[in-house]
């Protein structure tokens, strides 16, 4: 069991690019969770997905983020046009049953904006 | 002040010794949870206690929980240098049972060899 799979490990885009972040959760979790954090602080959540659907996006931003969690493949959180304020980890976890357990997170990606 | 707050920021402790943290909330919880985090890296699941709970062991973590103050504490005894991480609390509070966090600001602790 590989565990939850982040990539990339870094990323660095120009203002105004695109982020794509993938997240594959543990084998028999369904649950997805995008947290990111800021330097020197605490996890902030984002975005909560079960398979193809978005249970809770509370934490997003309404403009440029976006994420998916398909029915085949890895969970994307997506960022359009990035900027400078954009730049943190992003921390994907799994679950196998919300609320019940904790999670396992991945590694992170580290985003960059120049 | 903020859901999930740890106490103190910073800690110095020597290998041996038994490091404290602390988590104070302010809405109910389904349960409470710590984590801890090496530099750079994801976080590491270590324990979840639920709010109908008041201590649980984890090998030489003890965490308690009062529903009444709406506060943690972790307890690692016989510190390691290994243990040197960042460590944060993080309550479940949805209604819905979600799954959602919010964690804290975190304690890093620093054990000396």
């Amino acid at each position: 069991n590989a565990g939850v799979m982040q990539n990339p490990r870094h990323l660095v885009r120009r203002r105004g690019q695109e982020a794509r972040l993938r997240c594959s959760p543990m084998k028999g979790h369904s649950h997805v969770y995008w947290y990111r954090q800021l330097p020197e602080e605490g996890l902030k959540f984002m975005v909560y997905l079960q398979k193809e659907n978005i249970i809770d996006e509370s934490g997003m931003p309404k403009e440029r983020f976006s994420a998916e969690f398909p029915k085949e493949g890895p969970s994307i959180l997506r960022i359009q046009q990035v900027v400078r304020g954009d730049s943190a980890a992003y921390f994907c976890a799994s679950s196998p049953y919300a609320g019940v357990y904790g999670y396992t997170f991945g590694s992170g990606t580290r985003l960059t904006i120049v | 002040s903020q859901q999930g707050e740890e106490d103190p920021q910073a800690l110095s402790i020597q290998e041996g010794e038994n490091a404290t943290m602390n988590c104070s909330y302010k809405t109910s919880i389904n349960n409470l949870q710590w984590y801890r985090q090496n530099s750079g890296r994801g976080l590491v699941h270590l324990i979840l206690i639920r709010s109908n709970e008041r201590e649980k062991h984890s090998g030489r973590l003890r965490v308690t929980l009062d529903t009444s103050k709406k506060s943690s504490s972790l307890l690692i005894t016989a510190s390691r240098a290994a243990d040197t991480a960042s460590y944060f609390c993080a309550t479940d509070v949805g209604s819905s049972n979600t799954g959602k966090l919010i964690f804290g600001q975190g304690t890093t602790l620093q054990v000396k060899p």
